[in-house]
């Protein structure tokens, strides 16, 4: 089983530029995370979406953007890149809200992005 | 704000110690805490979870101690392996949030463990 895939794995940005880091996943999840995580700060969400067409704010969604026009994909596009959004990208997800004993949130492998 | 609280950044022991990871957080809403594993160039993977009615959880060599009136919980490793060595991450979240169905997933900063052969 694939799981959650995210591309690409790692990506170099030029300050301005754009780009979108792309997440699908093959387990009918309907819920799917944006977490993005900095050297000993943990995981901050950026974004989450609980279905198709669904889509909200997490705790840092500034610069960033998200769309979810399938259950399987929940692409992130960077507008503007800036030496901030240099990080560690996760995407993730969830069956229900993964927060109960017995709703694991998934994650994906990682994209690793550096904005210069 | 930090919601939740881990300490030590880093630890490390020798094989067959019990390295101890200890959270503490303020929200008296949170209701379910669990730690996830995070092996370098992977993502995290939930390890264990507790809720707050009961005081401990083992699921193999892990342990989750709770204390709800301290607001804090560790997780224990007994018999520590090479194989332990990663990066963990305790978490808390409401069921659900004031406003949304999701409960948000809060985390701490991380406790990267080194377990020396």
């Amino acid at each position: 089983n694939a799981g959650v895939t995210q591309t690409p794995k790692f990506r170099i940005l030029k300050i301005g530029q754009s780009m979108t880091l792309q997440c699908t996943q093959d387990m009918n999840h309907n819920y799917m995370y944006w977490y993005r995580q900095d050297p000993g700060m943990g995981l901050k969400l950026i974004y989450y979406s609980v279905g198709a067409g669904i889509t909200d704010k997490g705790e840092v969604p500034n610069g960033y953007n998200v769309s979810r026009s399938t259950t399987e994909d929940f692409p992130l596009r960077l507008e503007l890149a800036a030496p901030s959004q240099t990080s560690v990208y996760f995407c993730a997800s969830s069956y229900s809200a993964g927060t109960g004993l017995g709703n694991t949130i998934y994650f994906g492998e990682g994209s690793w992005l550096t904005v210069v | 704000q930090q919601q939740v609280k881990q300490s030590p950044q880093s630890l490390i022991v020798q094989k067959g110690g019990i390295p101890i990871i200890n959270c503490a957080y303020e929200n008296t809403a949170f209701d379910y805490f669990p730690w996830y594993q995070q092996f370098p160039g992977k993502g995290p993977a939930l390890l264990i979870a507790i809720r707050p009615d009961v005081s401990e959880k083992k699921e193999g060599r892990f342990t989750i101690s709770f204390n709800k009136s301290a607001k804090q919980f560790s997780l224990h490793i007994m018999d520590s392996q090479p194989g332990d060595s990663a990066t963990y991450f305790c978490a808390a979240s409401r069921s659900f949030d004031r406003g949304s169905t999701l409960g948000r997933l809060y985390f701490g900063r991380g406790t990267q463990l080194t377990v020396w052969p």
